[in-house]
Formats: structure tokens, C-alpha cells, sequence
């Protein structure tokens, strides 16, 4: 099984400043004949389902604040706030789609 | 709008089944994979299990292969996951999504409000 580290478990980062999670993998999830990362990332608040931020490591969905932005390629990831705003706390998760089973990260909770 | 409707959830003792429905509406059900994620309380995501565009092709996490089983019926428009041998660990909200591209395995983009099990004694 592909592990996904996360860190870090936790971040306080004032209005208006960036914040950075990062996810590694234990192994590459870098598909060649493709050339795509299977990367995923998620937003989660207290009592909704996730929402999904950020595919293919990099490709914003629809409709997600630009402030929002993934990086990275094979085993290592990051997800980048570039403007702190009070309606980003909430838990983010990295997950990989590149085999089964389908694994997420343990969570990086984000406080103002 | 495109929406997912889980029910089935309840309260239900350690050994014993439920079955969970998700309705889908809004989008062309057949032609998207779909999964399972759970989420015990406190805790973060857990995928579970994953079903092809047609159903024939299952995926399950090892934890519950052989004792859950998940199905789709695309001309209801409704995804299942059976539960069998249901365990106290089995607790958690058990969303049911939909991916975002044409394989079986993508980021999921569209996610229900989830459905409650509980097993206990």
C-alpha cells in the first residue's frame, strides 16, 4: 500500500499570510506513459463532507480560489494558500489515486 | 445540480448487515466510477471500496474484503454497499463519491453529506 505522510498535523498562520502543507509518498505516483502525478487534495470543515481542491497534483477544480495551488511530482507535494482567508480553516487531506487501495493522508488541521 | 444522496446508516450490533444506498442525480451515473470513503469519529478519510462504470470491476480495502460487498444499479441511478460481519472498527460516516474522470481510480469531486454506522453492542 502507498502511505501518505503529511506534515505538518497542524499549522496557525495569521490573515493574509501563506500557508504551506506538504505530502510525501512512499513511493512515486508519477504515472510515465502519462506523465501525471495521481494526486489529489482536499478541504474539509467540521461536519461537511470533502471538498476537492486540487487533481493531477496541480489542476485546480472548478470553481476553487486561485489563492489555492498544488505542486510537486513523484513522492513529494505541496499545497500552498497564498493569502490566508477565515473561511480557509478547516482539515486538508492529500490522497493518491495511482493504485487500489486508494490512500489519503492522516490530515493537517489549519487555524488562524 | 449534481447531488449524492447516502441512507441506509443506523445503529447495529457487532456480527450483524446493513445496506447503503447512494442516490445520484444530476450527471450521467453510468458513465463515472464510483467509490466508498468512511471516516470513523475524530478520525480522518478512509477509502473502502470502488466500482467500475459498469460494475464489473470491484476494488475493497483489505479490512473488509469479504464482508462488504459494493454494487451499482445504473438504471436507478444508485450506488450499494452491503455490510456483512459489521464490527465495532466499522464505525464512521460512510460517504459515497463520484470521480472525477474516466477511470476507476481519480480524485473524487463529488462527495454526498454522508450516512451514519454505528456498530455497537
Amino acid at each position: 500500500d502507498i502511505v501518505m505522510t503529511q506534515s505538518p498535523d497542524s499549522l496557525a498562520v495569521s490573515l493574509g499570510e501563506r500557508a504551506t502543507i506538504n505530502c510525501k509518498s512512499s513511493q512515486s505516483v508519477l504515472y510515465s506513459s502519462n506523465n501525471k502525478n495521481y494526486l489529489a487534495w482536499y478541504q474539509q470543515k467540521p461536519g461537511q463532507p470533502p471538498k476537492l481542491l486540487i487533481y493531477w497534483a496541480s489542476t485546480r477544480e472548478s470553481g476553487v480560489p486561485d489563492r489555492f495551488s498544488g505542486s510537486g511530482s513523484g513522492t513529494d507535494f505541496t499545497l500552498t494558500i497564498s493569502s490566508l482567508q477565515a473561511e480557509d480553516v478547516a482539515v486538508y487531506y492529500c490522497q493518491q489515486y495511482y493504485n487500489s487501495p486508494l490512500t489519503f493522508g492522516q490530515g493537517t488541521r489549519l487555524e488562524i | 445540480e449534481v447531488q449524492l444522496v447516502e441512507s441506509g446508516g443506523g445503529l447495529v450490533q457487532p456480527g450483524g448487515s446493513l445496506r447503503l444506498s447512494c442516490a445520484a442525480s444530476g450527471f450521467t451515473f453510468s458513465s463515472y466510477a464510483m467509490s466508498w470513503v468512511r471516516q470513523a469519529p475524530g478520525k480522518g478519510l478512509e477509502w473502502v471500496s470502488a466500482i467500475s462504470r459498469n460494475g464489473g470491476s470491484t476494488y475493497y480495502t483489505d479490512s473488509v474484503k469479504g464482508r462488504f460487498t459494493i454494487s451499482r444499479d445504473n438504471s436507478k441511478n444508485t450506488l450499494y454497499l452491503q455490510m456483512n460481519s459489521l464490527r465495532v472498527e466499522d464505525t464512521a460516516v460512510y460517504y459515497c463519491a463520484k470521480v472525477e474522470g474516466g477511470g476507476s481510480f481519480d480524485a473524487f469531486d463529488i462527495w454526498g453529506q454522508g450516512t451514519m454506522v454505528t456498530v455497537s453492542s
